[in-house]
């Protein structure tokens, strides 16, 4: 199984809702990412988990809360977000082998917010 | 500071013709990997091509092939026979070692022609 799955597909929320995003892998990776992504923009790095642990984040604001609750699990929860966070989110997982820079990512197909 | 650099925002081409995207890298680091993604409009990034920094053969994938000059930091992207299917948003990255940060260029949007 070579698949990142998200879900939801497609969320509109206003400013006062709270939301999740869930991101899911079954490939044995432990490495797992989420982007943001404006229109006709290389997608921007959030935050990266490796073994379950957050080792990466991009001074993303604390109304982005990402959660790893096990190695194939990955959320990102929402709170109080504005319109300008509307964008298509992204999740990724790795390898973490110790080889260099082997580690190709797998996406999914990404979550389009829109905040109104 | 690590930089991807992709020059051309837009490319076209002719259905069965061969594409070179270009794509040049920054980095004091020896040891390095780049990559190439393909992005068509539903959004998902697919991964197409992989080439490492002390990998002295240039990558192949299929009709996907990496023209790596190490020398000039350029990882260009060959398509060969292109498809319809092939008209999307590509991604060049690069991700150096020991870390779990890859860095984007800002793509080049191709279009291919029937």
């Amino acid at each position: 199984d070579t698949e990142v799955t998200q879900t939801p597909k497609h969320l509109v929320m206003g400013m006062t809702n709270k939301k999740s995003l869930k991101c899911e892998q079954h490939m044995g990776h432990r490495a797992m990412y989420w982007y943001k992504q404006k229109a006709k923009k290389p997608p921007e790095l959030m935050f990266v988990y490796s073994y379950e642990k957050l080792s990466i984040n991009e001074s993303v604001p604390s109304r982005f809360s990402p959660e790893c609750p096990n190695s194939s699990l990955l959320n990102l929860h929402l709170h109080a977000l504005q319109p300008e966070d509307s964008a298509l989110y992204l999740c990724a997982s790795s390898p973490t082998s110790r080889t260099s820079g082997a580690n190709e990512q797998f996406f999914g197909p990404g979550t389009r917010l829109t905040v109104l | 500071a690590q930089k991807i650099t992709q020059t051309q925002p837009g490319m076209f081409v002719q259905e069965k013709e061969a594409v070179t995207l270009d794509c040049t890298y920054d980095t004091s680091d020896q040891s390095y990997g780049l990559f190439w993604y393909k992005q068509p409009s539903s959004g998902e990034m697919i991964f197409l091509i992989y080439q490492g920094s002390y990998d002295e053969q240039n990558a192949t994938e299929g009709r996907y092939s990496l023209n790596f000059q190490k020398a000039r930091k350029s990882a260009n992207l060959v398509i060969s026979a292109s498809q319809l299917g092939d008209s999307a948003m590509y991604f060049c990255a690069m991700r150096p070692s020991g870390t779990y940060k890859y860095i984007f260029g800002t793509g080049t949007r191709l279009k291919v022609l029937a």
